[in-house]
């Protein structure tokens, strides 16, 4: 069963625009992770956040995590033609520390 | 470095035939991961396995098969193959496990077509 949904599932905007993408899970956790993923390639890691964190930064990437919640929200900051791609957020799985539960993805199209 | 490498990139086969999808990873990573991902969906869990010679079940097992005989290699095989698994695959590896907080690391996938 899929942990992570995100929200929206589809968003187009404009270069140089930022793009907010939002992720929601079921269960508790010790890390979430995103990933992206260009048209016909493979999932690329962007950025890994703990439990215990709540903001973390990667060159215009801003992630954050509510765990009162159960939500995440990645942030891409003065977006570029070639950030588009899909992103997908990602949760351990709470039964088992070898797992990842992927969430079915928001398609961002970044506009020249 | 190569990474992750899948092979074969594409595939057509027939309902009823047999084919097996190799990953190699030359990262040294002990944990590895087959997934598939249909269109609109995120990635489900088909098999995995924590080291050489261990192999788990994931979320979607049923239908497929697979072996671990080498640490840098894991096969997913696909005993007689159904329209259902009509999919794109990746297989992907990591140093230690997710509670541990480390991220995957992906093939550019197998897209397989059943007929």
């Amino acid at each position: 069963s899929q942990q992570g949904e995100e929200d929206p599932q589809a968003l187009s905007i404009q270069e140089g625009e930022n793009a907010t993408m939002n992720c929601s899970y079921k269960t508790s956790i010790n890390n979430l992770q995103w990933y992206r993923q260009n048209s016909g390639r493979g999932l690329v890691h962007l950025i890994l956040i703990r439990s215990n964190e709540r903001e973390k930064h990667s060159g215009r990437l801003r992630v954050t995590l509510d765990t009162s919640k159960k939500s995440s929200s990645l942030l891409i900051t003065a977006s570029r033609a070639a950030d588009t791609a899909s992103y997908f957020c990602a949760t351990d799985d709470e039964d088992s520390s070898y797992k990842l539960i992927f969430g079915s993805g928001t398609r961002l199209l970044v506009r020249p | 470095n190569a990474g992750v490498t899948q092979t074969p990139k594409f595939r057509v086969l027939k309902t009823g035939q047999s084919m097996t999808l190799l990953c190699a990873q030359d990262m040294n990573h002990e944990y590895m991961y087959w997934y598939r991902q249909d269109p609109g969906m995120g990635l489900r869990l088909i098999h995995y396995s924590v080291g050489e010679g261990t192999t788990a079940k994931g979320e979607v097992p049923d239908g497929y098969n697979v072996s671990r005989l080498k640490k840098q290699n894991f096969l997913l095989g696909l005993e007689s193959a159904a329209p259902s698994q009509t999919s794109v695959y990746f297989c992907a590896s990591s140093t230690l496990g997710t509670g541990a907080g480390q991220p995957q690391h992906f093939g550019d996938g197998t897209r397989l077509s059943i007929l």
